[in-house]
Formats: structure tokens, sequence, C-alpha cells
């Protein structure tokens, strides 16, 4: 069974520019995570779908961040612009249902802004 | 207050050794808990759930104490392989948020 797929690993912009980021969960997924990890820290949540609906954002920095899963399946997260502070692991995850199953996560964007 | 507090180590422990680690979660009504393991540069991975009763995988016990609002995990005859940060891992009473701590760093010496 293939995994979650995230593109691209690595990213490294200058402050004030524009980066977006891609998610294609498990088949059959409902639910799509995106989790924002500062290095020595555990995964802060930003947003979850539960298909193409946004159930929480509430921690997501909206003047900058922005987040879309039009069909459904895939998701990309955007920030624009960028800041020094945005530097971290952006990690997607997915589950069959929304808080009581098991997550599986991406191999995460690792994002450098300087 | 944070929704989940653990303690970051590291915890440096010998090859063989028992080790284990607390974490505690603010909201009495959280109903799902688990245990993930995070090797370094790598993506969390589901260790176990924990659940009301207790539960073992082989080396790794996990348990809930609800009075006091804590979760455990105690893994006995420590590994090498065992090196690596777990994170404790608490849902919303919605149930449709989960809520990470920092994770605790762990690294067994030979």
């Amino acid at each position: 069974e293939a995994g979650v797929a995230q593109s691209p690993r690595y990213k490294i912009i200058e402050k004030r520019q524009s980066v977006a980021f891609w998610c294609n969960p498990i088949s059959g997924h409902a639910t799509l995570y995106w989790y924002q990890q500062i290095l020595g820290q555990g995964p802060k949540l930003l947003i979850q779908f539960q298909n193409n609906g946004v159930v929480d954002d509430s921690q997501l920095p909206k003047d900058r961040f922005s987040a879309e899963r039009l069909k459904g399946v895939d998701s990309t997260l955007k920030i624009q612009p960028a800041k020094l502070e945005d530097s971290a692991v952006y990690l997607c995850a997915s589950s069959l249902f929304p808080g009581v199953l098991e997550q599986f996560f991406g191999p995460g964007t690792r994002l450098t802004v300087l | 207050r944070k929704e989940v507090e653990q303690d970051p180590g590291p915890f440096n422990v010998p090859e063989g050794a028992t080790v284990a680690f607390n974490c505690t979660y603010s909201n009495s009504a959280s109903q799902s808990f688990f245990w993930y393991r995070q090797d370094c540069r790598k993506e969390p991975k589901l260790l176990m759930s924990v659940y009301s009763s207790g539960n073992e995988d082989g080396r790794f016990t996990a348990q809930l104490n609800r009075a006091s609002q804590y979760i455990s995990l105690l893994i006995r005859d420590s590994k090498l392989s065992d090196s690596a940060t777990y994170l404790c891992v608490v849902n919303t009473p919605t149930g449709n948020q989960f809520y990470f701590g920092t994770g605790t760093s762990l690294t067994v010496i030979p």
C-alpha cells in the first residue's frame, strides 16, 4: 500500500518569498492533516480536512498561510509571504476517520527561510 | 497550560535497562491516547495506542491513569534500536483533533 506522498522534500527560500507544498494522502483516507514541526518540538496541527471541507484551522496563521483540498484527495499548503520563523518541517498525515484511528505521516517537507 | 506535556529528556540509558516516560494531559474529557515514535529526521510513526486497561506489545507497555490525567510508556530490555524521540498524543474530546507533546528523547548506549 502506498504511503502519504509529499513534495518537495526540501525547500530553501528567502523571507518574503512564497512557497507551496503538496500532499497526496493514502487512497481512501478521508481525513488529511497538515502539521508544522519546529526543531525540538512536537508537531503542531495547522489544518485538518474531512474530504474537501475544513474541520479545524484554528492554529493556521491565516494572514500568510492557506491550504486547500479541492477534490477531497490531494492538498496544497501555501505560505505567502514567508518569515524566518516559518522554518520547520511541514508534515502531512492522513487517516480513515478523524481523531480516533492511527494517522499515517508523509516524509515531510523541510523548509528553510533565509 | 499546554494540552499535552512531556519531559523532553534526554534519557540516556544502557542496553538492557528499563526506562519509563510519562505524559500529562489537561483535558479530562480526552478519549484517545497514543504513543508515536520519531526517528531523527524522519516522520512520526504509531508505536501503540493506549487503552484504559493498559496494553502491552512485546517489550513495550502503555498505561493510562485517568484520575491523574497521565499516560505512561515503559520500555523493558532496551535495545540500541529503541533510540528515538517518543511523542505522546492525545485527542480532543470531540475526537477531531490530535495534540502532540514535545517528545522525549531516548538514547540507548552500548
